[in-house]
């Protein structure tokens, strides 16, 4: 139990276009989503949190014009790069968490397996 | 405001040997500390969290509030150890903030 998707795996585009990244949760709903970029050899950093239903609230140093967040449903995220760039070349990998899960696991998180953009 | 600090990016040992990669935070409230690893083209997914006081493959890892620690060890490294492990703390309920992670490598 517990599985998060991501859509696609790898996406490919030119400069100024503007890319969607799904996150879905598979088998459980998932009241908070959450977006993380990982540079090379580097860790995550937390993009932005987003609760179903609400805006998302993102960290400091993220545009929100730029990385648009819309969490319309408990299993469904998604991340819109506008007038995408190379410099926002990146793994991106959602998570999520959810209330239910046993063992009163309310903090967990369940990762994505990524999602690499690569803006030529 | 949180912080994780992972003190090594690169651990290297050899099968049998003893690990212990080092995880160090610091937060102003009650910290719930995990560890998660991610082994070669495969997704983050969670080792083990300080609440569950539990053993996972073999590893554990002890909240040492004094030290503001919460190192990660196993006494026999195996070759499947070899990944990237990352300690995260999480803060403002439900959040994570990742240290730099640590890759190791378990030579045969």
């Amino acid at each position: 139990g517990a599985v998060v998707s991501q859509h696609p795996s790898w996406v490919i585009c030119k400069s100024g276009t503007s890319v969607k990244i799904e996150c879905r949760s598979l088998d459980f709903q998932a009241t908070t989503m959450f977006w993380y970029r990982q540079f090379p050899k580097q860790s995550l950093m937390l993009m932005a949190t987003s609760n179903e239903g609400s805006k998302a609230t993102y960290e400091q140093g993220v545009e929100k014009d730029k990385f648009l967040i819309n969490h319309a449903s408990l299993t469904l995220s998604t991340l819109t790069v506008t007038s995408a760039h190379p410099e926002d070349s990146s793994f991106y990998i959602c998570s999520a968490r959810g209330p239910g899960l046993a063992g009163g696991r309310l903090s967990e998180q369940f990762f994505g397996p990524g999602t690499r953009l690569t803006v030529l | 405001a949180q912080r994780v600090t992972q003190p090594e990016k690169l651990l290297s040992v050899f099968k049998g040997a003893p690990v212990e990669l080092k995880c160090n935070y610091s937060y102003s409230g009650s910290p719930e500390l995990f560890w998660y690893v991610q082994y070669s083209r495969q997704r983050l997914q969670l080792l083990l969290r300080h609440i569950s006081r539990e053993s996972i493959k073999g590893f554990t890892a002890d909240l040492n509030k004094g030290e503001t620690s919460f190192h990660l060890k196993k006494p026999f490294a195996q070759e499947e150890d070899s990944a990237m492990y990352y300690c995260a703390l999480v803060h403002a309920g439900n959040m994570l903030t990742f240290g730099g992670g640590t890759r190791l490598m378990v030579k045969p």
